[in-house]
C-alpha cells in the first residue's frame, strides 16, 4: 500500500544534540512538508519541498535544517538551536495541483513522531 | 500573513447530538480550504473546498464554503462516539502551502 512512513515514533534528545526525523512516501508525490504540533495548538510549518534539491523555509524554520535528495525522501534535522523542540512532527506529501508547484491538493500525512528532551 | 481561526476550541456534546463547527480565514489569494479530522496522530482528509455555497456531503458529514464572508462550516449530524477528535481546518494561497487553524476539539458521550 501507499503511504507516508515516519521514524521513529519516538525521540529522546539530549542537549546540545542534533537528531534527525525520517519521512519516506512511495505516492509518488512531488511536495513534501514538515509540520509542528503543539499541545493544544495547530500545525505549524518548518518547511516544504515542491520538487527534488529545492527547497523553502515555512513559518518556523528556526533551528530547524532539511534535504530532498529524493523524490520519496524529506528528513528533518532538529539542531541543538532549537531550543524548545519538544513536539508531535509530522510528515505530509502532496501532488502539486497546478505548473509551479503551487499545491491545493489534499495532503497525506504520516503517523508523526514525537521527539522529547532529556 | 495568512491566518484561520476555529471555533469553538473544544466542545462537548451527547451521542446523537448535532455540531457545527467553524472556521474563519484570511489568506492572500485563495485557492482552497480543507478539513482535517485528527484523532491520535495523523490527520485524514475530509474535505476540500474552493467554490462558495457548494455543499459537500459525506454520510453524516457536510461542509460549505462562504468566500465572500470568509468562512466555512463543518456539520456532523447524529454524532457518534467514534466523531471524537480534533477538526483541523486550513486554507492555501498563493504560497505553496496550507496554512492550520488551532482546530476544534470534539468530545462526544454517550
Amino acid at each position: 500500500d501507499g503511504g507516508i512512513t515516519q521514524s521513529p515514533k519516538y525521540l529522546f534528545r539530549k542537549e546540545g544534540q542534533n537528531v534527525t526525523l525520517s519521512c519516506e512516501q512511495n505516492l509518488n508525490h512531488d511536495a513534501m512538508y514538515w509540520y509542528r504540533q503543539d499541545p493544544g495548538q495547530g500545525l505549524r510549518l518548518i518547511y516544504y519541498s515542491q520538487i527534488v534539491n529545492d527547497f523553502q523555509k515555512g513559518d518556523i524554520a528556526e533551528g530547524y535544517s532539511v534535504s530532498r535528495e529524493k523524490k520519496e525522501s524529506f528528513p528533518l534535522t532538529v539542531t541543538s538551536a532549537q531550543k524548545n523542540p519538544t513536539a508531535f512532527y509530522l510528515c505530509a506529501s502532496s501532488t502539486p495541483a497546478l505548473r509551479g508547484g503551487a499545491s491545493y491538493q489534499p495532503q497525506h500525512f504520516g503517523d508523526g513522531t514525537r521527539l522529547s528532551i532529556l | 500573513e495568512d491566518k484561520v481561526v476555529q471555533s469553538p476550541l473544544s466542545l462537548v456534546v451527547h451521542e446523537g447530538d448535532t455540531v457545527t463547527l467553524n472556521c474563519s480565514y484570511e489568506v492572500t489569494n485563495f485557492r482552497s480550504l480543507l478539513w482535517y479530522k485528527q484523532e491520535k496522530k495523523a490527520p485524514t482528509f475530509l474535505f476540500m473546498l474552493t467554490s462558495s455555497g457548494i455543499e459537500k456531503k459525506s454520510g453524516r458529514l457536510s461542509s460549505i464554503l462562504d468566500k465572500k464572508e470568509l468562512f466555512s462550516i463543518l456539520n456532523i449530524t447524529a454524532t457518534q462516539t467514534g466523531d471524537s477528535a480534533v477538526y483541523l481546518c486550513s486554507v492555501t494561497g498563493t504560497a505553496s502551502k496550507l496554512t492550520f487553524g488551532t482546530g476544534t476539539r470534539l468530545q462526544v458521550t454517550l
